[in-house]
């Protein structure tokens, strides 16, 4: 089936030390997005790619980057996590930045834990 | 910019109970709106989306939504709830951009 896949389900990472989540998809969507999810709160959006056009939230830390080499995979780095970095990290896609093209669909979510 | 409230925090139901789950927009316009459930430790789901049209609309697992404008709201309803639903629920409204709602916890007594 057609869908978003995130890799891994579970990161355990130290404190500072950097660490990669990997997110690619088979819909071949044009937009991909990072979201932080910590708990009992609402997903919050990192930032998002139109095709290779990378557009950051403005609240956004800078330890946050995030790479599109190709159509299918996008990855989420951290460059130098700290313990309120713990969250879920949720990738989703979407046909088209604007609507009618613009439902978003989820991946299941990488929980990142900082020891 | 758009703002979307969902007032319950938490619902808890019994299994076989009709569900509404509230949800309140602000904006200027008419936004666009969405449900999507959250299993524990899942992603999230998209049940229903209103763009245009019909203000009632039918989604996923038995779920309906109802959009009313003078009210600034969409709402969620189910006639039956199964013990399966019980999730995170959260109302998202497309203006200016995409923002959540802060989600309902719903938990299903047997």
């Amino acid at each position: 089936d057609a869908m978003v896949i995130q890799n891994p389900r579970y990161q355990v990472t130290q404190f500072g030390k950097p660490v990669t989540l990997s997110c690619s998809q088979t819909l071949n969507h044009n937009v991909m997005y990072w979201y932080q999810q910590k708990s009992s709160q609402a997903p919050k959006l990192l930032f998002h790619y139109y095709d290779k056009d990378f557009n950051n939230e403005a609240d956004t830390p800078d330890n946050f980057q995030s790479r599109r080499p190709n159509t299918s995979f996008c990855f989420l780095d951290i460059r130098s996590p700290g313990l309120g970095d713990a969250a879920m990290y949720l990738c989703a896609t979407s046909r088209e930045a604007l609507l009618p093209g613009y439902e978003q669909y989820f991946g299941p979510g990488t929980r990142l834990t900082v020891t | 910019a758009q703002s979307v409230t969902q007032p319950d925090i938490h619902i808890t139901v019994s299994e076989g109970a009709s569900l509404e789950l509230r949800c309140n927009y602000s904006y200027g316009a008419t936004p666009y709106l969405f449900w999507y459930v959250q299993s524990p430790g899942q992603g999230l789901q998209l049940l229903l989306k209103y763009f245009s049209g019909d203000t009632l609309v039918q989604g996923i697992k038995g779920f309906e939504a109802e959009f009313k404008r003078s009210q600034s709201s969409f709402n969620l309803r189910k006639p039956s709830v199964h013990w399966s639903d019980a999730a995170e629920y959260f109302c998202a409204v497309y203006g200016q951009n995409f923002v959540f709602g802060p989600g309902t916890r719903l938990s299903v007594l047997p």
